[in-house]
């Protein structure tokens, strides 16, 4: 079964490095998400990318955040500017459609830690 | 904004026991909801969902029912296996592309 893959699964950075997380979506799939979670908190929306683009993103993904589909299957996560409070387990999904009732597929995350 | 409420974990059972955990939700519109369960050291894995009102959505003997005159959708399995051990989000999705997820019970099993 086709499923969305992540690298690393840990990184361990510090703070004020930029660090890249990578994802590899379902192949056929055309929405891209990236989630996050603080430990012991809820896993909150990060952004979705459709068609080279942005189409939808969350306060928390500001000017440090940048995404990008760099060919024709990886999709990234770059962090400019690492802070502590960026340590958390990230997670990226993908759906083939756009819609609520369209499932969303995850990854097995990339837990960052920033010192 | 949309939002979703889990019981309070964490949640321990012993085997073969009758397992409820409760999700409450929020939302402007007619959202679809999502369990989602996570296994230790694994990624967020679809359990089942349900897409309108009364649909009930079922996977692996779990089972839990969209319930708009109370805004829940509580999950339910009549005999859980110390393999059920993992952490269950319930999440709904509505007009946006985004999942809103809640915080997350953390089941354990005993056998």
């Amino acid at each position: 079964e086709p499923e969305v893959t992540q690298t690393p699964s840990h990184q361990v950075t510090q703070m004020g490095q930029e660090v890249i997380l990578r994802c590899v979506p379902i192949s056929n799939h055309l929405y891209f998400y990236w989630y996050r979670q603080i430990l012991g908190q809820k896993v909150e929306f990060l952004v979705s990318f459709y068609n080279n683009e942005i189409s939808e993103k969350s306060e928390i993904f500001d000017d440090q955040f940048s995404v990008e589909r760099p060919d024709g299957s990886n999709f990234t996560l770059k962090i400019r500017s690492t802070k502590l409070e960026d340590s958390a387990m990230y997670f990226c999904a993908s759906t083939q459609k756009t819609g609520r009732v369209e499932t969303q597929y995850f990854g097995p995350g990339t837990r960052l830690l920033v010192l | 904004g949309d939002s979703v409420t889990q019981m309070e974990g964490p949640v321990t059972l012993s085997e073969e026991a009758f397992l409820t955990i409760n999700c409450t939700y929020t939302a402007t519109g007619y959202p679809s909801l999502f369990w989602y369960v996570q296994y230790p050291g694994e990624g967020l894995q679809l359990l089942l969902k349900a897409t309108k009102a009364d649909d009930k959505g079922s996977n692996k003997g779990f089972e839990a029912t969209y319930r708009k005159e109370t805004t829940s959708f509580h999950l339910e399995k009549g005999s859980v296996q110390v393999s059920d051990s993992a952490v269950y989000f319930c999440a709904l999705r509505s007009g946006a592309q985004k999942l809103v997820f809640g915080q997350g019970t953390r089941l354990t099993i005993n056998p």
